[in-house]
């Protein structure tokens, strides 16, 4: 079990440019989610998957925002034009579907991006 | 929408001391899940709870979820240093999470 993994860990960028993270999520779990985390706060949740299918997207995920699962293994959450508000941790986690939104989630260690 | 609320915000005590945490929320929920979050890591699940009353131990931590499925507590007994960290308590029908309990340890 190598659990949930993510890439890059860190992130500096420029304001305005475009940032990709990937998470690979624990192999055999068809859900993925994607989180936001500002300093002093828990986790907010963004969006999630269901194998390939995007089933839920927050509001918070502005239409700078975008993420894939374009097999139903491995995920991507791009950024366009950065901004510094951007600047947060963003995790992923991943679970098996037994039904219900509240399955068991873990964690990925985060990709803390920084915007300059 | 839904709330949690987290108590205590943080808690400073002695290596050995007993601790006790908890969360509440607006709605009733189906699940409680308690999770630990060292500084630059991403949140590690601790205990999860799927029934009413359900109490549940991980080593030195137990967890209950209330009998009203509104609140949840998670307990630390006998604290070591590697408790240090915030603990997070997270649940509900679309998972929210509240903002976290912050465990410092006095030498």
């Amino acid at each position: 079990d190598t659990g949930v993994s993510q890439n890059p860990r860190h992130k500096i960028t420029k304001r305005g440019q475009n940032v990709t993270f990937r998470c690979d999520p624990i192999s055999e779990h068809n859900r993925l989610y994607w989180y936001r985390q500002t300093l002093g706060q828990g986790p907010e949740f963004l969006t999630y998957f269901q194998n390939e299918a995007q089933l839920e997207k927050s509001r918070l995920l502005s239409d700078r925002f975008s993420a894939e699962r374009p097999k139903g293994s491995f995920s991507t959450l791009e950024i366009q034009r950065t901004e510094q508000g951007d600047s947060a941790m963003y995790l992923c986690a991943s679970s098996l579907a037994t039904g219900g939104f509240t399955d068991t989630q873990y964690f990925g260690p985060g990709t803390r991006l920084t915007v300059l | 929408g839904q709330q949690l609320n987290q108590s205590p915000q943080s808690m400073f005590i002695q290596e050995g001391e007993d601790v006790s945490m908890n969360c509440t929320s607006s709605s009733i929920f189906n699940t409680w899940l308690w999770y630990k979050q060292d500084p630059g890591e991403g949140p590690v699940l601790l205990i999860a709870l799927y029934k009413a009353g359900e109490l549940t131990s991980n080593g030195r931590l137990t967890a209950q979820f209330g009998i009203t499925r509104k609140d949840s507590f998670l307990n630390i007994s006998a604290s070591i240093p590697s408790d240090v960290g915030i603990y997070f308590c997270a649940g509900g029908n679309k998972i929210i999470f509240g903002k976290g309990t912050r465990l410092h340890i006095l030498p």
